[in-house]
């Protein structure tokens, strides 16, 4: 089965930042990765798919990058209502998460 | 727009069968997959298994000698068996569609939590 590990499992940032999130495959998946936010006590709510797509809806202020096993996603200036837990997920073979990054103030 | 709705018991006795439904309103359950997702308190998120609209099944190993999914497009309905429940299947049980295997989960339900104990 593929791993996903995802780093750092938490970061304290401020309004205003600029944020990265790493995600790594155990084997190259392409771009087969897709980035979700999920907030205390909801769904996860999906953000970035094939690895650098924008869902709809999704402000642009939320990108992704990446192919092969290294993935990034990048925050561009931190909101208040940004401060979730993201989880990347593969989806090139039996759907794997990452650990997940806890985003605080 | 769609909207998925989980429901059923939200505790079973260890050694029990779990057993969950969701609920596909405003679309069709037709032309998509329907996956099961789990997530234990405080822990990651854990795919569980799918189903196509055709009835084919694919579940996560670690799994597969105890789930069972099943569809019911009568009643727009998709269901999650688990058997022989232990403590740690105690988690918050999502069901959630994509449009193929390549999965991208949208929309989600909002999620049952289902607890193990006697």
């Amino acid at each position: 089965d593929i791993q996903m590990t995802q780093s750092p499992s938490s970061l304290s940032a401020s309004v205003g930042d600029r944020v990265t999130i790493t995600c790594r495959a155990s084997q190259s998946i392409s771009t087969y990765v897709n980035w979700y936010q999920q907030k205390p006590g909801k769904a996860p709510k999906v953000l970035i798919y094939a690895a650098s797509s924008l869902q709809s809806g999704v402000p642009s202020r939320f990108s992704g990058t990446g192919s092969g096993t290294d993935f990034t996603l990048t925050i561009s200036s931190l909101q208040p209502e940004d401060f979730a837990t993201y989880y990347c997920q593969e989806s090139y073979t039996t759907p794997t998460f990452g650990q997940g990054t806890k985003l605080e103030i | 727009q769609v909207q998925l709705q989980e429901s059923g018991p939200g505790l079973v006795k260890p050694s029990e069968t779990l057993s969950l439904t969701c609920t596909v309103s405003g679309g069709s359950i037709s032309d998509y997959y329907w996956s099961w997702i789990r997530q234990p308190p405080a822990k990651g998120l854990e795919w569980i298994g799918h189903i196509l609209y055709t009835g084919s099944t694919n579940y996560n190993s670690s799994l597969k000698s105890r789930v069972t999914i099943s569809l019911d497009t009568s009643k727009n309905q998709f269901s999650l068996k688990l058997s022989s429940v232990t403590a740690a299947d105690t988690a918050v049980y999502y069901c959630a569609r994509h449009s193929s295997a390549a999965a991208v989960f949208d929309p989600w339900g909002q999620g049952t939590l289902v607890t193990v104990s006697s």
